[in-house]
Protein backbone atom coordinates (compact mmCIF):
# COMPACT_ATOMS: atom_id res chain seq x y z
CA UNK A 1 0.00 0.00 0.00
CA UNK A 2 1.26 3.35 -0.54
CA UNK A 3 1.26 5.46 2.81
CA UNK A 4 -0.37 9.10 2.57
CA UNK A 5 1.69 11.34 5.30
CA UNK A 6 -0.23 14.97 5.98
CA UNK A 7 1.37 17.49 8.07
CA UNK A 8 0.32 19.33 10.21
CA UNK A 9 -2.39 17.31 11.89
CA UNK A 10 -4.05 20.32 13.84
CA UNK A 11 -3.80 23.93 12.17
CA UNK A 12 -4.71 27.04 13.91
CA UNK A 13 -4.90 30.25 11.76
CA UNK A 14 -6.97 33.43 11.46
CA UNK A 15 -9.23 35.11 8.60
CA UNK A 16 -6.91 36.08 6.18
CA UNK A 17 -4.32 33.94 6.60
CA UNK A 18 -2.23 32.25 4.35
CA UNK A 19 -1.52 28.17 5.06
CA UNK A 20 -0.38 25.34 3.72
CA UNK A 21 -0.67 21.53 4.61
CA UNK A 22 1.92 19.05 2.70
CA UNK A 23 0.97 15.52 2.46
CA UNK A 24 3.65 12.69 2.04
CA UNK A 25 3.34 9.64 -0.20
CA UNK A 26 5.68 6.88 0.56
CA UNK A 27 6.53 5.95 -2.86
CA UNK A 28 6.48 8.27 -6.39
CA UNK A 29 2.16 9.11 -7.29
CA UNK A 30 4.02 11.21 -9.63
CA UNK A 31 0.44 13.73 -10.33
CA UNK A 32 -2.10 11.69 -8.94
CA UNK A 33 -3.13 13.54 -5.95
CA UNK A 34 -6.43 15.08 -5.28
CA UNK A 35 -7.00 17.33 -1.93
CA UNK A 36 -10.73 16.83 -0.11
CA UNK A 37 -12.62 19.60 1.94
CA UNK A 38 -15.08 18.06 4.89
CA UNK A 39 -16.95 19.63 7.19
CA UNK A 40 -18.61 18.11 10.39
CA UNK A 41 -21.33 15.20 9.04
CA UNK A 42 -20.78 16.18 5.53
CA UNK A 43 -19.37 14.29 2.83
CA UNK A 44 -15.74 15.20 1.79
CA UNK A 45 -15.66 17.51 -1.34
CA UNK A 46 -12.96 17.50 -3.75
CA UNK A 47 -10.95 20.44 -3.90
CA UNK A 48 -7.99 19.49 -6.17
CA UNK A 49 -7.56 17.04 -8.20
CA UNK A 50 -4.35 15.73 -10.35
CA UNK A 51 -2.14 17.69 -7.43
CA UNK A 52 -2.53 21.18 -9.09
CA UNK A 53 -5.83 21.45 -11.48
CA UNK A 54 -8.72 23.37 -9.79
CA UNK A 55 -12.25 21.50 -9.44
CA UNK A 56 -15.27 23.40 -11.17
CA UNK A 57 -16.69 25.77 -8.59
CA UNK A 58 -14.38 25.71 -5.83
CA UNK A 59 -12.79 29.11 -5.29
CA UNK A 60 -9.15 30.50 -6.67
CA UNK A 61 -8.12 30.98 -3.20
CA UNK A 62 -7.55 27.37 -3.19
CA UNK A 63 -4.41 25.87 -4.80
CA UNK A 64 -2.12 22.50 -5.40
CA UNK A 65 1.22 21.90 -6.29
CA UNK A 66 3.91 18.70 -6.46
CA UNK A 67 4.52 15.96 -7.73
CA UNK A 68 6.40 12.49 -7.09
CA UNK A 69 6.24 11.94 -2.86
CA UNK A 70 5.82 16.03 -2.01
CA UNK A 71 2.52 17.81 -2.79
CA UNK A 72 0.90 20.72 -1.12
CA UNK A 73 -2.25 22.52 -0.43
CA UNK A 74 -2.43 26.12 -0.22
CA UNK A 75 -5.53 28.63 0.82
CA UNK A 76 -4.36 32.19 0.56
CA UNK A 77 -6.52 34.08 1.98
CA UNK A 78 -8.89 31.93 4.75
CA UNK A 79 -12.42 32.35 4.82
CA UNK A 80 -14.72 31.55 7.80
CA UNK A 81 -16.25 28.97 5.76
CA UNK A 82 -12.85 27.29 5.06
CA UNK A 83 -12.09 26.26 8.25
CA UNK A 84 -12.91 22.24 8.30
CA UNK A 85 -10.77 18.97 7.41
CA UNK A 86 -8.61 18.52 4.40
CA UNK A 87 -8.05 15.03 3.34
CA UNK A 88 -5.19 14.51 0.52
CA UNK A 89 -5.93 11.34 -1.51
CA UNK A 90 -3.68 9.14 -3.99
CA UNK A 91 -4.79 7.55 -7.08
CA UNK A 92 -1.80 6.30 -8.67
CA UNK A 93 -2.61 2.95 -7.59
CA UNK A 94 -5.92 1.09 -7.87
CA UNK A 95 -5.87 0.68 -4.03
CA UNK A 96 -6.49 4.63 -2.86
CA UNK A 97 -5.24 5.90 0.17
CA UNK A 98 -6.08 8.57 1.96
CA UNK A 99 -4.32 11.08 4.46
CA UNK A 100 -4.96 11.24 8.30
CA UNK A 101 -6.37 14.25 8.17
CA UNK A 102 -5.91 18.22 8.73
CA UNK A 103 -8.27 19.66 10.80
CA UNK A 104 -8.13 23.68 10.26
CA UNK A 105 -9.28 25.28 13.29
CA UNK A 106 -10.01 28.77 14.03
CA UNK A 107 -6.81 30.81 16.20
CA UNK B 1 -25.69 17.53 -11.69
CA UNK B 2 -24.94 13.77 -10.40
CA UNK B 3 -26.82 12.95 -7.08
CA UNK B 4 -25.89 10.15 -5.25
CA UNK B 5 -28.00 8.67 -2.40
CA UNK B 6 -27.09 5.78 0.02
CA UNK B 7 -29.56 3.62 1.26
CA UNK B 8 -29.31 0.78 4.18
CA UNK B 9 -30.25 -0.34 7.69
CA UNK B 10 -28.37 1.70 10.11
CA UNK B 11 -27.89 -1.06 12.16
CA UNK B 12 -26.37 -4.79 11.76
CA UNK B 13 -25.68 -7.59 14.18
CA UNK B 14 -22.21 -8.50 14.40
CA UNK B 15 -21.38 -11.78 12.20
CA UNK B 16 -24.29 -10.71 10.09
CA UNK B 17 -23.79 -8.94 6.64
CA UNK B 18 -24.46 -5.47 6.05
CA UNK B 19 -25.95 -4.26 2.59
CA UNK B 20 -26.27 -1.03 1.07
CA UNK B 21 -27.49 0.26 -2.57
CA UNK B 22 -26.33 3.98 -3.68
CA UNK B 23 -28.64 5.11 -6.26
CA UNK B 24 -27.63 7.43 -9.07
CA UNK B 25 -29.27 10.79 -10.21
CA UNK B 26 -28.60 13.02 -12.94
CA UNK B 27 -26.26 11.00 -15.09
CA UNK B 28 -25.46 7.71 -16.98
CA UNK B 29 -23.93 5.04 -14.69
CA UNK B 30 -21.44 4.70 -18.29
CA UNK B 31 -18.40 5.11 -18.31
CA UNK B 32 -17.73 5.37 -15.13
CA UNK B 33 -16.37 3.55 -12.18
CA UNK B 34 -18.20 3.56 -8.57
CA UNK B 35 -16.68 3.35 -5.59
CA UNK B 36 -17.63 2.42 -1.45
CA UNK B 37 -15.56 4.08 1.08
CA UNK B 38 -15.93 4.17 4.78
CA UNK B 39 -14.84 6.39 7.54
CA UNK B 40 -15.61 5.07 11.59
CA UNK B 41 -16.49 7.99 13.86
CA UNK B 42 -13.96 10.52 14.45
CA UNK B 43 -11.48 8.97 11.81
CA UNK B 44 -10.04 8.62 8.55
CA UNK B 45 -11.44 7.23 5.00
CA UNK B 46 -11.09 4.01 3.90
CA UNK B 47 -11.55 3.38 0.01
CA UNK B 48 -13.76 -0.38 -0.08
CA UNK B 49 -13.68 -0.99 -3.41
CA UNK B 50 -14.96 0.09 -6.58
CA UNK B 51 -17.18 -1.47 -9.76
CA UNK B 52 -16.77 -0.12 -13.38
CA UNK B 53 -20.09 0.31 -15.62
CA UNK B 54 -18.89 -3.48 -17.34
CA UNK B 55 -19.40 -4.97 -13.86
CA UNK B 56 -15.56 -5.54 -13.47
CA UNK B 57 -14.85 -4.63 -9.94
CA UNK B 58 -11.19 -4.24 -7.56
CA UNK B 59 -11.83 -4.64 -3.82
CA UNK B 60 -8.95 -3.04 -0.82
CA UNK B 61 -7.29 -6.61 0.06
CA UNK B 62 -7.51 -5.78 3.53
CA UNK B 63 -11.59 -6.49 3.44
CA UNK B 64 -11.23 -8.21 0.12
CA UNK B 65 -12.62 -11.63 1.81
CA UNK B 66 -16.06 -9.80 3.25
CA UNK B 67 -16.78 -7.82 0.65
CA UNK B 68 -18.82 -7.87 -3.10
CA UNK B 69 -19.57 -4.80 -5.04
CA UNK B 70 -22.35 -5.40 -8.03
CA UNK B 71 -24.18 -3.02 -10.30
CA UNK B 72 -27.61 -2.92 -11.88
CA UNK B 73 -27.56 -0.65 -14.55
CA UNK B 74 -31.18 -0.74 -15.42
CA UNK B 75 -32.06 1.04 -12.21
CA UNK B 76 -28.49 3.21 -12.24
CA UNK B 77 -27.80 1.45 -8.89
CA UNK B 78 -24.41 0.10 -7.43
CA UNK B 79 -25.11 -1.92 -3.71
CA UNK B 80 -21.92 -2.91 -1.12
CA UNK B 81 -22.36 -6.15 0.79
CA UNK B 82 -19.71 -6.57 3.69
CA UNK B 83 -19.72 -10.31 5.32
CA UNK B 84 -18.92 -11.34 8.69
CA UNK B 85 -19.37 -7.87 10.34
CA UNK B 86 -17.89 -6.79 13.59
CA UNK B 87 -17.83 -3.36 15.69
CA UNK B 88 -14.53 -2.57 13.61
CA UNK B 89 -17.08 -2.20 10.57
CA UNK B 90 -19.37 0.59 12.28
CA UNK B 91 -18.61 3.99 10.18
CA UNK B 92 -20.22 5.95 7.87
CA UNK B 93 -20.74 4.42 4.16
CA UNK B 94 -20.32 6.36 1.38
CA UNK B 95 -20.82 5.56 -1.91
CA UNK B 96 -19.00 7.76 -4.52
CA UNK B 97 -18.15 8.07 -8.46
CA UNK B 98 -14.49 7.44 -9.10
CA UNK B 99 -12.46 5.08 -9.19
CA UNK B 100 -9.14 3.33 -11.24
CA UNK B 101 -6.57 6.42 -11.56
CA UNK B 102 -9.43 8.71 -11.56
CA UNK B 103 -10.36 11.00 -9.04
CA UNK B 104 -13.71 11.19 -6.50
CA UNK B 105 -15.74 14.08 -7.94
CA UNK B 106 -19.17 13.09 -6.57
CA UNK B 107 -19.76 11.66 -3.10
CA UNK B 108 -23.55 10.47 -1.29
CA UNK B 109 -24.63 12.33 1.90
CA UNK B 110 -23.17 9.13 3.86
CA UNK B 111 -25.27 6.36 5.93
CA UNK B 112 -24.29 4.97 9.53
CA UNK B 113 -23.77 1.91 9.91
CA UNK B 114 -24.06 0.71 13.31
CA UNK B 115 -22.40 -2.97 14.50
CA UNK B 116 -24.34 -3.90 17.42
CA UNK B 117 -26.44 -6.39 18.93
Amino acid sequence: DIQMTQSPSTLSASVGDRVTITCRASQSISGWLAWYQQKPGKAPKLLIYKASYLQSGVPSRFSGSGSGTEFTLTISSLQPDDFATYYCQQYNSYLYTFGQGTKLEIK
Amino acid sequence: QVQLQESGPGLVKPSETLSLTCTVSGGSVSPYYWSWIRQPPGKGLEWIGYIFYTGSTKYNPSLQSRVTISLDTSKSQFSLRLSSVTAADTAVYYCARGGSYSEIDYWGQGNLVTVSS
